[in-house]
């Protein structure tokens, strides 16, 4: 009954690969947001999709594409990857009626 | 631009009250978050209050807000070794976003 998953929850990779983060909520919300959290706990908003929609897109570099094939899963697709991209990446979502904002469990990414 | 801050440490007794405060700066804000982060974990939505409340209370918890200074403290009783966290203060902005604090860290001793 998990409401908002991500998989995986750990992630190593090399420098110059291309990996993906899925994300997927059950909870019927309409708005899904992909968060960043850097070493020092600093966590800053990367993008937000409504109903599929692109709505908030922050000053991320091109290799981060969403992608969301429905308004249940927000997928997280990262391009060359670079040393400065290691961090924990958090899928949330919020209904559109509210204003809670839920998070899924993080997936902890590490470039080497 | 929005801004959230806080201070990132804090050091209470087991049993004592925790005041954790927070200040910022998008007026338009309508919404005011606290969530916790235990270590390894998401974040967890503790509580929120409306830009018009000025105290919302939920067990031991007590959110005040003082709009004029656009100033957000939790106060946590009876602080128990479970509450050690990293708490956010959050705000709604006006730009349709969830703008975050840098996090406090709680920590309790014997």
């Amino acid at each position: 009954d998990t409401a908002v998953s991500q998989t995986p929850k750990y992630l190593v990779t090399q420098m110059g690969n291309d990996k993906s983060i899925k994300c997927e909520q059950n909870l019927g919300h309409d708005t899904m947001y992909w968060y960043k959290q850097d070493s020092k706990k600093f966590l800053k908003i990367m993008f937000s999709y409504n109903n599929k929609e692109l709505i908030i897109n922050e000053t991320v570099p091109n290799r981060f594409s969403p992608k969301s094939p429905d308004k249940a899963h927000l997928n997280l697709h990262i391009n060359s990857l670079e040393l400065g991209d290691s961090a924990v990446y958090f899928c949330a979502s919020t209904p559109t009626s509210g204003y809670e904002q839920y998070f899924g469990p993080g997936t902890r990414l590490t470039v080497t | 631009g929005e801004d959230v801050e806080q201070s990132l440490f804090l050091s209470v007794r087991e049993g004592d009250s925790s005041v954790i405060n927070c200040t910022y700066t998008d007026s338009s804000s309508t919404y005011l978050y606290w969530y916790k982060q235990e270590p390894g974990a998401g974040l967890q939505l503790l509580t929120y209050i409306f830009s018009n409340m000025d105290m919302k209370q939920d067990q031991r918890l007590t959110v005040l807000l003082n709009k004029k200074d656009k100033h957000l403290s939790l106060r946590i009783a009876d602080t128990q070794t479970g509450d050690s966290a990293i708490y956010f203060c959050a705000g709604y902005s006006s730009a349709s976003k969830i703008i975050f604090g840098s996090g406090t860290r709680l920590s309790i001793r014997p």
